[in-house]
């Protein structure tokens, strides 16, 4: 069975200071790999997805995938009170149907 | 252009009632899926329809059902409603051109009581 795994956190830190959020994946054939964040009562929006090894950035974000290690992370920069969330990892194989980890809470403190 | 449509927000029912949910696509796209978000469980994949067709389903019981129709619309249904039932029903759809973005609906909260 398909899993995806990540801390429930919540993970806190201060305005400024970089957040680093963690995932794992149990399916080698995953393919396509993505970060929703999800604010408190809405649903879930797409701000990222990283398909090779390596480093993929936009903006504060940057996405890291490793592939060998089923290993998927997001790194935010500058952390504002508004990236307060929480963070859901999701990997899909060939069917476009991603599995989703239960989320990190994220909070930045001012 | 429109985002994806749920409706109603909130539904509240007693068990064993049934209930059906609705979802507008963004329009152009062809692919609807359905979720269940609980806090303990997370969010679970329910089905997938595309062009009419259910094209992936997910592990729950046939209690939940699903259609969509020529307009890309599509309707969730459970029926014999359990108090586990309780979750925020999730709609997404999807540019199917090869495309993986979801885009999400509010969401429909269900409370069963």
């Amino acid at each position: 069975q398909k899993e995806v795994e990540q801390n429930s956190g919540p993970l806190s830190v201060p305005e400024g200071a970089i957040a680093s959020l963690n995932c794992t994946y149990s399916d080698r054939v995953s393919q396509s790999f993505f970060w929703y964040r999800q604010y408190s009562g809405k649903s879930p929006e797409l701000i990222m997805s990283i398909y090779s090894n390596g480093d993929k950035e936009d903006g504060r974000f940057t996405a890291q995938l490793n592939k060998a290690s089923q290993y998927v992370s997001l790194l935010i920069r500058d952390s504002q009170p508004s990236d307060s969330a929480t963070y859901l990892c999701a990997a899909s194989g060939g069917s476009y149907i991603p599995t989703f980890g239960r989320g990190t809470s994220l909070i930045v403190h001012p | 252009k429109a985002g994806v449509t749920q409706t109603p927000r909130y539904l509240i029912k007693t068990r064993g009632q049934q209930v059906t949910l609705s979802c507008s696509p963004i329009s152009g796209h062809r692919s609807v899926s359905w979720y269940q978000q609980t806090p303990g469980q997370g969010l679970q994949f329910l089905f997938e329809y595309f062009s009419e067709t259910q094209r992936n389903k997910g592990n729950f019981p046939g209690r939940f059902s699903g259609r969509q129709f020529s307009n890309s619309r599509s309707e969730m249904n459970v029926s014999t409603l359990e108090l586990g039932d309780s979750a925020l029903y999730l709609c997404a759809s999807r540019d199917d051109r090869g495309a993986e973005k979801l885009f999400f609906g509010s969401g429909t909260q269900l409370s069963v009581l």
